[in-house]
């Protein structure tokens, strides 16, 4: 699986638009970008995953470049809660044996 | 519907000692995997199944066992615990053809 890139923290005033961005340069054209968080520690929660278009979903929306070699993590009004580390994590599907290759995350800090 | 249960969530053993963590999910998943997270660290993959009878390596299985006799259950092994086993783990199911993950809770070991 291709490797990804992110920062290793951000932050973000609540009520405000938090951008996560990730890179992935060497990705496959049959890899999906998926994002996770962990909350303090808990399981890791799935937010959002995607091919080639943007999505969205309740939690967030995801813009993938157009050559695939980068995205942002979009939570469009930020609250406290939101205060977690976010992974970014390419993978071939689904059910394929392949592990999720978490790596270390951004680490997003809401403040007051 | 419980989701991932994992059993217990802390424990304590000795060097040598062996304990079997419990992972059940109720979300008639194929796929199963387990996960240790160390301080500051993502996860990494220890093993997985992609269905009953069916178990495979990950990314540092070495000190552990696995088997999976039913869909619902994925026990993880220790057979005689160390140190560097200290860490927590989670446990995780993914369905066909979905690409989202659900973890358990964890479960945090602490090895003396």
């Amino acid at each position: 699986d291709a490797k990804t890139t992110q920062p290793p923290s951000m932050d973000c005033a609540e009520g405000r638009a938090a951008n996560l961005p990730c890179n992935h340069s060497t990705i496959s054209g049959n890899e999906y970008v998926y994002w996770y968080r962990q909350i303090h520690s808990q399981g890791p929660q799935y937010i959002i995953h995607g091919l080639k278009n943007n999505e969205t979903n309740e939690m967030a929306s995801l813009i993938i470049t157009e050559d695939r070699k980068s995205s942002t993590l979009i939570l469009p009004h930020a609250t406290l809660r939101d205060t977690a580390v976010y992974y970014c994590i390419v993978r071939v599907g689904s059910n394929s044996g392949y592990a999720l290759n978490f790596g270390k995350g951004t680490s997003l800090l809401v403040t007051p | 519907n419980a989701g991932v249960t994992q059993t217990p969530k802390f424990q304590v053993l000795k060097t040598g000692q062996s304990m079997t963590l419990q992972c059940a999910q109720d979300m008639n998943h194929e796929y199963m995997s387990w996960y240790r997270q160390d301080p500051g660290m993502g996860l990494r993959l220890i093993h997985y199944s992609v269905g009953a009878g069916i178990t495979d390596q990950g990314e540092v299985p070495n000190g552990y066992n696995v088997s999976r006799s039913t869909t619902e259950d994925f026990p993880l092994r220790l057979l005689s615990a160390a140190p560097s086993q200290t860490s927590v783990y989670f446990c995780a199911c993914e369905g066909a053809g979905a690409g989202e993950l659900f973890f358990g809770e964890g479960s945090r070991l602490t090895v003396l």
